[in-house]
C-alpha cells in the first residue's frame, strides 16, 4: 500500500538553486520521515519531523509539516550535483514498524 | 559497524530455480524488513521480523518464503518466481530512537526472473 504522493515526480534544477519537494498523506501519524535514494541503491533516512513539530532544519535541509492539510515540504538549499538522488517521505502506521513510503520525487542538480 | 549488507548485489534465475538472498547486520537492531521496490516506484512493505519473529506479511506469495535464523541474519528463499517479480530487492534494520524506528537500508539485490 501507498500512503501518499508527492509532486513534482521529477525536478530538474540547477547547481546553486533551491529544490522543493511536496509530501501528501491520508492517516493521522506520530511523525513524517524523509529518506534519499541514490539510484539502484538503498535509502537513507535523512530527517524526522514529529506531528507536533510543523518546522525542522538539518544542515541545508528544511522540513516542514501541515498536519490540518496533511502534509510535507522537503527543501533542499544551495543544491550540488550529489544532491542528485530520489527522495521519498515515509509515515509510520500505529507505531507498528509499517513504514509506508510516498511515491518519490526524482531529483536531477544540473553542474 | 553502521552497515546493512546484501548479498548478492545481483541475481538472475529462471522461473524454476530456487535461490535465496541474504542479509546480514551487526548493529544489534530488533527489527529487521524485507521490501520490494520496482523500477521508479516506491519501496514496498513484504515482512517485518521483530525479536527474530515475523510480525507483518504484507499478503506476500508463498513463493517468497522469509526465515530469520538468528538477530544478525535475514534471508528470503525464492521458489518458482514469476518475470513480474523481477525488482530491487532491500532489506532494512531499525533501532527505537526516541518513540520511532529509525531504519537502515542494505544496498539492495537486483532481481532478474528470466
Amino acid at each position: 500500500s501507498q500512503q501518499g504522493e508527492e509532486d513534482p515526480q521529477a525536478l530538474s534544477i540547477q547547481e546553486g538553486e533551491n529544490a522543493t519537494m511536496n509530501c501528501s498523506y491520508k492517516t493521522s501519524i506520530n511523525n513524517l520521515q524523509w529518506y534519499r535514494q541514490n539510484s539502484g541503491r538503498g535509502l537513507v533516512h535523512l530527517i524526522l519531523i514529529r506531528s507536533n513539530e510543523r518546522e525542522k532544519h538539518s544542515g541545508r535541509l528544511r522540513v516542514t509539516l501541515d498536519t490540518s492539510k496533511k502534509s510535507s515540504s522537503l527543501l533542499i538549499t544551495a543544491s550540488r550535483a550529489a544532491d542528485t538522488a530520489s527522495y521519498f517521505c515515509a509515515t509510520e502506521e500505529d507505531s507498528s514498524y509499517k513504514l509506508i513510503f510516498g511515491s518519490g520525487t526524482r531529483l536531477l542538480v544540473r553542474p | 559497524d553502521t552497515e546493512v549488507t546484501q548479498t548478492p548485489k545481483h541475481l538472475v534465475m529462471g522461473m524454476t530455480n530456487k535461490k535465496s538472498l541474504k542479509c546480514e547486520q551487526h548493529m544489534g537492531h530488533r527489527a529487521m524488513y524485507w521490501y520490494k521496490q520496482k523500477a521508479k516506484k516506491p519501496p514496498e512493505l513484504m515482512f517485518v521480523y521483530s525479536y527474530e519473529k515475523l510480525s507483518i506479511n504484507e499478503s506476500v506469495p508463498s513463493r517468497f518464503s522469509p526465515e530469520c535464523p538468528n538477530s544478525s541474519l535475514l534471508n528470503l528463499h525464492l521458489h518458482a518466481l514469476q518475470p513480474e517479480d523481477s525488482a530491487l530487492y532491500l532489506c532494512a534494520s531499525s533501532r527505537v530512537e526516541g518513540r520511532y524506528e529509525k531504519l537502515f537500508f542494505g544496498s539492495g539485490t537486483q532481481l532478474s526472473v528470466l
